[in-house]
């Protein structure tokens, strides 16, 4: 059983780039969440997808987006990056939304 | 708003030691109480959960306790050892789908 892989591990931008991070599930999961982690917090809800569809939301502006794949991988898109956007951006997938959230260990955003 | 509200900030304990960390909550409609460890470098790692209809669980050296009318709960850590070392996430599920997590808790566990 293979956990959660996101790619990539580090990535540094400039302000007002673009961003896309992956995210492969875990194997049988058709349900992945993003996550914001700035430093010193805890994780922040950025949303979810529930067979490729958006199951939820948090309080992040609409230039966080994402898709989920056939597959149930998962992509986050971060449009006009901002200095704030610098963080550790955790995916988490399970099956059906049920409680058993399995996180990946992260990608390191820095934005410059 | 912090919906979820842990302490302490930090802990430092004995190896052999009990740290107990501290969460409370506003929301009812949470209805799953995880814990997470998170080392340096890397996701959090679900440690033990509860559900509200439950008082307490213990799963190896980790337990929870559970306060449904005070809205609250807690970690205990039995028999701590360096290896424990690392910062300590408490959370709860809303709507199913979005958790909700504690500031964290640094501890730390001198040998």
């Amino acid at each position: 059983e293979t956990g959660v892989t996101q790619s990539p591990t580090h990535l540094i931008k400039t302000r007002g780039q673009q961003v896309t991070l992956r995210c492969s599930s875990q194997s049988g999961h058709n349900t992945v969440s993003w996550y914001q982690q700035a430093l010193g917090q805890g994780p922040q809800f950025i949303f979810q997808y529930y067979r490729e569809e958006e199951n939820g939301r948090g309080n992040f502006p609409p230039r966080f987006s994402g898709l989920q794949f056939p597959n149930y991988s998962s992509e986050l898109n971060v449009n006009a990056l901002e200095l704030d956007d610098s963080a550790l951006y955790l995916c988490a997938s399970s099956f059906d939304g049920n409680y058993g959230y399995t996180f990946g260990s992260g990608t390191r955003l820095t934005v410059v | 708003q912090q919906q979820v509200k842990q302490s302490p900030q930090s802990l430092i304990v004995q190896k052999g030691g009990i740290p107990i960390i501290n969460c409370a909550y506003e929301n009812t409609a949470f209805d799953y109480f995880p814990w997470y460890q998170q080392f340096p470098g890397k996701g959090p790692a679900l440690l033990i959960a509860i559900r509200p209809d439950v008082s307490e669980k213990k799963e190896g050296r980790f337990t929870i306790s559970f306060n449904k009318s005070a809205k609250q709960f807690s970690l205990h850590i039995m028999d701590s050892q360096p290896g424990d070392s690392a910062t300590y996430f408490c959370a709860a599920l809303e709507y199913g789908n979005k958790l909700v997590f504690g500031a964290g808790t640094i501890l730390r566990v001198k040998s």
